[in-house]
Parts: structure tokens; C-alpha cells; sequence
């Protein structure tokens, strides 16, 4: 069966850090891959999409960056944070047909102090 | 682009009870893909019913229903003898049958279920 790993849950990091959150699946090859945040009390928004090694899509400008540097690893980075980059961000992975759902990691709490 | 919007930021609801939640989307496309997700406060998203566009037919899980009004853009969800395990914030989303599933979401409903 498939599955998901995203760590770390939780994170509290300075303004001016960098920033790494690892996202792997298993059980599964060439999925989809994407980064939503979430912030309190909201929606999720979109940040990056992958459907391939090496291929990032940005859906909205900002802070941070993406990379898959395997096909089942999706990292989400960033070389300096704001305080505007505290969320919640959750890693999702599916198999590329709309109709198949997306499945979720457990989500990081990244707290920029 | 897409948008998805819910118009409930938060409900409540007896245990046993129906409840219903509302979700209005913009779309030009013809064929797509309606979601209800799941977030309890563990924050795992679950997915609880899906519909095709092209299905006239409402989509039935146990418990959970849609009203899907493709020319009114709405789809609703309705949990019928809800149950303490249903409270959690529930988002609707919106998946174009072109580019990579990317999912478009609405603010969420927050429901509670009170016993």
C-alpha cells in the first residue's frame, strides 16, 4: 500500500533561517506531487506541483522553493524565512488522473519567530 | 482561474442530526472533478466523496451525499445521523481535467457536532 512521510510536525525557526521540509511516498512510482500551506483558519493554496524528477511548478510567487531530487522525494525549502512563512504545509501525493484523490502527509507547523 | 467558495466559516449540529454544507465554484470548463475533504483536529485530510461533472447522478458514501447542481455551480454536502467522529473542518474542492490535478480549495467549514 501507499504511503506518505512528511517531517518534521513541527518546527519553530528565526526570522533569516533556512528552511527544509522532506516529504517521501511509498508504494508507488511517478506520482504527482504538491506542497499546500494552510494558514489559520484557512483554505489551502497551492505553493508547487511536480509530475516528474527535476520538473517544479510555482503556482504563487514567494519565499520559498521546491525540488525533487528523486522520484518519490519532494523537498520544500527556503534560504532566508519571514514571518509571513509561519502555516501549516502539507505535502500531498496522487496519481495524476483528476478523479484520483490526493492523499496527504500528516503536515509540518512551521512557526518563523 | 478556478475558485471554490464556502459561505459557512462554521456550523453546529446536534449528534443524530442532518446537517448540510454549502460550496459554490467558478468554473469555464465543462468536465471536472467536485471534492469533500476531511480535516479533524489531527489535521490528516480525508477524503470523503467525490463527484465527475459529467455524472448527473448525486455521489453516495454511507452517511455522506452531495446535491450536485452543475449549472448552479454548487455542490453541497450532507451528513445525514451525524456522528461525534464527524466533527472536523470540511473543504470542498476542484480539480480541472487538465494539468496535473492541481486542487483548488474552498476557506472550509468548520462543523461541530454536539452530543
Amino acid at each position: 500500500s501507499q504511503t506518505i512521510h512528511q517531517w518534521p510536525a513541527t518546527l519553530v525557526q528565526p526570522v533569516g533561517s533556512p528552511l527544509s521540509l522532506e516529504c517521501t511516498v511509498e508504494g508507488t512510482s511517478n506520482p504527482n506531487l504538491y506542497w499546500y500551506r494552510q494558514a489559520a483558519g484557512r483554505g489551502l493554496q497551492l505553493l508547487f506541483y511536480s509530475v516528474g524528477i527535476g520538473q517544479i511548478s510555482s503556482e504563487v510567487p514567494q519565499n520559498l522553493s521546491a525540488s525533487r531530487p528523486q522520484d518519490r522525494q519532494f523537498i520544500l525549502s527556503s534560504k532566508k524565512l519571514l514571518l509571513s512563512d509561519s502555516g501549516f504545509y502539507l505535502c500531498a501525493w496522487s496519481g495524476g488522473h483528476p478523479n484520483t484523490e490526493a492523499f496527504f502527509g500528516q503536515g509540518t507547523r512551521l512557526t518563523v519567530v | 482561474a478556478q475558485t471554490v467558495t464556502q459561505s459557512q466559516p462554521e456550523m453546529s449540529v446536534q449528534e443524530a442530526e442532518t446537517v448540510t454544507l454549502s460550496c459554490t465554484y467558478d468554473t469555464s470548463e465543462n468536465n471536472y472533478y467536485l471534492f469533500w475533504y476531511k480535516q479533524p483536529p489531527s489535521r490528516q485530510m480525508i477524503l470523503v466523496i467525490r463527484q465527475e461533472a459529467y455524472k448527473q447522478q448525486n455521489a453516495t458514501e454511507n452517511r455522506f451525499s452531495v446535491n450536485f447542481q452543475k449549472a448552479a455551480k454548487s455542490f453541497s454536502l450532507k451528513i445525514s445521523d451525524s456522528q461525534l467522529g464527524d466533527t472536523a473542518m470540511y473543504f470542498c474542492a476542484f480539480a480541472s481535467l487538465q494539468g496535473a490535478q492541481k486542487l483548488v480549495f474552498g476557506q472550509g467549514t468548520r462543523l461541530t457536532i454536539n452530543p
